[in-house]
């Protein structure tokens, strides 16, 4: 089975703190993914990347940033926390360039920022 | 632009059949996929639709019409432990997923 394991569970930082949230997959994806999940908005595309370096905005990338520095470990960058960036975030990953790869999630990150 | 519509909530009596809708508008069409999601789980995929007609796994089929933008998924012998959001989603030219708001549903004994 896919496992992709988001570093922590809950999270709460401070208005304006840079926050860092890890994201970790054991299959040898290509493509990974940050959602973000609020009530009623269902998910919202962050960033993604096909590759290893490669980044690509996807519909609400303001505020965030992402690193890719190997292929199995994908990091959301918060660069400046605030209180709308309140949410529960999910990473995936998916394999191949087949347009109907379906996506493995994480169990999510709630992050509450103060 | 790109939108998923799906009820925000359906309940059932355990037993029954439930069908979840999903309409859509895309800009290019590839597929449509849904995804189940219990109480801070995460989701996890179902099914995926290419060609217009139905699809069964088990307790759960899916259906497509891409003339009519459609979609819906199906829940025979519905048990409580199908309680869960349900999402529609998708692909979106190259790698991205596009997800709809989800449905709740609750199964009632």
């Amino acid at each position: 089975d896919v496992k992709v394991t988001q570093s922590s569970r809950y999270l709460v930082k401070r208005t304006g703190e840079k926050v860092f949230l890890e994201c970790v997959q054991d299959m040898d994806h290509e493509n990974m993914f940050w959602y973000r999940q609020d009530p009623g908005l269902g998910l919202r595309l962050i960033y993604f990347s096909y590759d290893v370096k490669m980044k690509e905005k996807g519909d609400i990338p303001e505020g965030y940033s992402v690193s890719r520095e190997k292929k199995e470990r994908f990091s959301l960058i918060l660069e400046s926390a605030s209180t709308n960036q309140t949410s529960m975030y999910l990473c995936a990953s998916s394999f191949g360039q087949g347009i109907n790869s379906p996506l493995h999630f994480g169990n999510g990150t709630r992050l509450t920022v103060t | 632009g790109q939108s998923l519509e799906q009820p925000s909530e359906v309940t059932a009596v355990e037993g029954a059949i439930v069908q979840i809708n999903c309409t859509y508008q895309t800009s290019g069409f590839y597929g449509l996929s849904w995804y189940q999601q219990h109480d801070g789980g995460a989701p996890t995929f179902l099914s995926y639709n290419a060609l217009d007609g139905l699809e069964e796994t088990g307790r759960f089929s899916s259906f497509l019409s891409r003339s009519d933008s459609y979609g819906y998924l199906l829940l025979q012998e519905l048990q409580m432990k199908d309680s869960a959001s349900y999402f529609c989603a998708v692909p979106s030219g190259g790698f991205k997923t596009i997800f709809g708001a989800g449905t709740r549903l609750f199964v009632k004994a």
